[in-house]
């Protein structure tokens, strides 16, 4: 089956720096979508994003499905941004198959 | 109005009972998910349900068995409970088949077999 994997699996940061965050997966994908998992456990969609280059306020997201990557990109991060960030995508006939994740610490 | 609820929230219980929980969506989309998220916060996929249709079956034991009455209802009973069945189980819904289309998860039922 299709391999997600997301880098760096850790991040510290101290509030108001930038971060990237990586995705990448082996083979064509249907869908992808980023999630922040917050300290309180809820899942919540940040960006459905196959393909292209999407922003939602502070963060942003770039798909380029032909070299099977995604970047999710954090501005000015808050300590509100802490928690787990998942990338999910989907083969044809298949569900979300999600990657290990990237823990984000954001401290004052 | 929470559009994927999931209940209970939590449950505590002993090896070899039974459980249930409950799963809903008022986003009328027609395909249904149970996940389940381990200790290492590792999101796994056990089943999916499209219009009350069984479409995905991953190897799950068959204590486990969910139950689509329609279409914005999925619910998991979970038989024989064992200490690895502890983990948080989250409900989501779709508005395409096989996943194409946004995903969105309920709050999760956060599970503690005894």
């Amino acid at each position: 089956g299709i391999q997600v994997e997301q880098s760096p699996p850790d991040l510290i940061l101290q509030e108001g720096a930038n971060s990237t965050l990586r995705c990448n997966f082996s083979d064509s994908v249907n869908n992808l979508q980023w999630f922040h998992q917050n300290p309180w456990g809820q899942l919540i969609n940040l960006f459905y994003i196959p393909s292209g280059t999407k922003q939602n306020g502070r963060l942003s997201a770039t798909t380029v499905a032909t070299e099977r990557y995604s970047l999710l990109y954090i501005s000015s991060s808050q300590t509100t941004d802490s928690g787990v960030y998942f990338c999910a995508v989907v083969q044809a006939g298949t569900a979300l198959i999600f990657g290990k994740g990237t823990t984000l610490s954001v401290s004052s | 109005d929470t559009a994927v609820s999931q209940t209970p929230k939590y449950l505590v219980t002993q090896m070899g009972n039974d459980k249930s929980i409950k799963c809903e969506q008022n986003l009328g989309h027609d395909t249904m998910y149970w996940y389940k998220q381990d200790s290492k916060k590792f999101l796994k996929i056990m089943f999916s349900y499209n219009n009350k249709e069984l479409i995905i079956n991953e190897t799950v034991p068959n204590r486990f068995s969910p139950k689509s009455p329609d279409k914005a209802h999925l619910n998991l009973h979970i038989n024989s409970l064992e200490l690895g069945d502890s983990a948080v189980y989250f409900c989501a819904s779709a508005n395409t088949r096989f996943g194409t289309g946004e995903l969105f998860f309920g709050e999760g039922s956060r599970l503690t077999v005894l």
